[in-house]
């Protein structure tokens, strides 16, 4: 049980382009979905929580209008990045919270997206 | 500002023997606690979480929480080369569900 899965699991676009990654939790319904981004060799940083049914909350930094996240229904939210740069060039991993009293995460496999 | 701090290592241990991965905390108000495993190139996956003060087992793993002392621990019996990772401690407090991650300690586990 807790699975989550992401799509693309990697994807190459060119700068200036946008990006719409999936998460979806497969086997139970996810109130909240997390976003994050990881580089190389480094720790996990938490771009967004997003709600089902209400706006995304975004961490201080993470650029709202460049990275959109929809979160439509209670097994599906989507991290649009939009007008992508090298510099967006990372790894990104979706979560969503178990439905126990804990709120333990359930990561998908990550989406390796690497703009040129 | 709540901190969760784990050593970097690499923590490098002999097939066969315990690994032991630590991790501290900053919030007395601190409630949940979770492992995450990290194989290089892929994304978390949740090996644990423990709430109350002791120990809690399952199957080869063991974590550890003092409160008191704010730390958590996790140890894993019989380290295979297969548990070479990267170590996850993530605490959730008041009243909140979204963790404080620790930065990970890479786990070497040699034959």
């Amino acid at each position: 049980g807790a699975v989550v899965s992401q799509h693309p699991s990697w994807v190459i676009c060119k700068s200036g382009t946008s990006v719409k990654i999936e998460c979806r939790s497969l086997d139970f319904q996810a109130t909240t979905m997390f976003w994050y981004r990881q580089f190389p060799k480094q720790s996990l940083m938490l771009m967004a929580t997003s709600n089902e049914g209400s706006k995304a909350t975004y961490e201080q930094g993470v650029e709202k209008d460049k990275f959109l996240i929809n979160h439509a229904s209670l097994t599906l939210s989507t991290l649009t990045v939009t007008s992508a740069h090298p510099e967006d060039s990372s790894f990104y991993i979706c979560s969503a919270a178990g439905t126990g009293d804990f709120y333990e995460q359930y990561f998908g496999p990550g989406t390796r997206l690497t703009v040129t | 500002q709540k901190e969760v701090e784990q050593n970097s290592g690499p923590l490098s241990v002999p097939e066969g023997a315990i690994a032991s991965l630590n991790c501290t905390y900053s919030d007395r108000g601190s409630q949940s606690f979770f492992w995450y495993r990290q194989y290089s190139g892929k994304s978390p996956e949740l090996i644990m979480f423990i709430y109350s003060n002791g120990d809690k087992e399952d199957g080869r793993f063991t974590a550890q929480l003092n409160k008191a002392s704010q730390y958590v621990s996790l140890l894993i019996r019989d380290s295979q080369p297969s548990d070479s990772a990267t170590y996850l401690c993530a605490v959730t407090s008041g009243g909140s569900y979204i963790p404080t991650f620790g930065r990970g300690t890479s786990l070497i586990v040699h034959p």
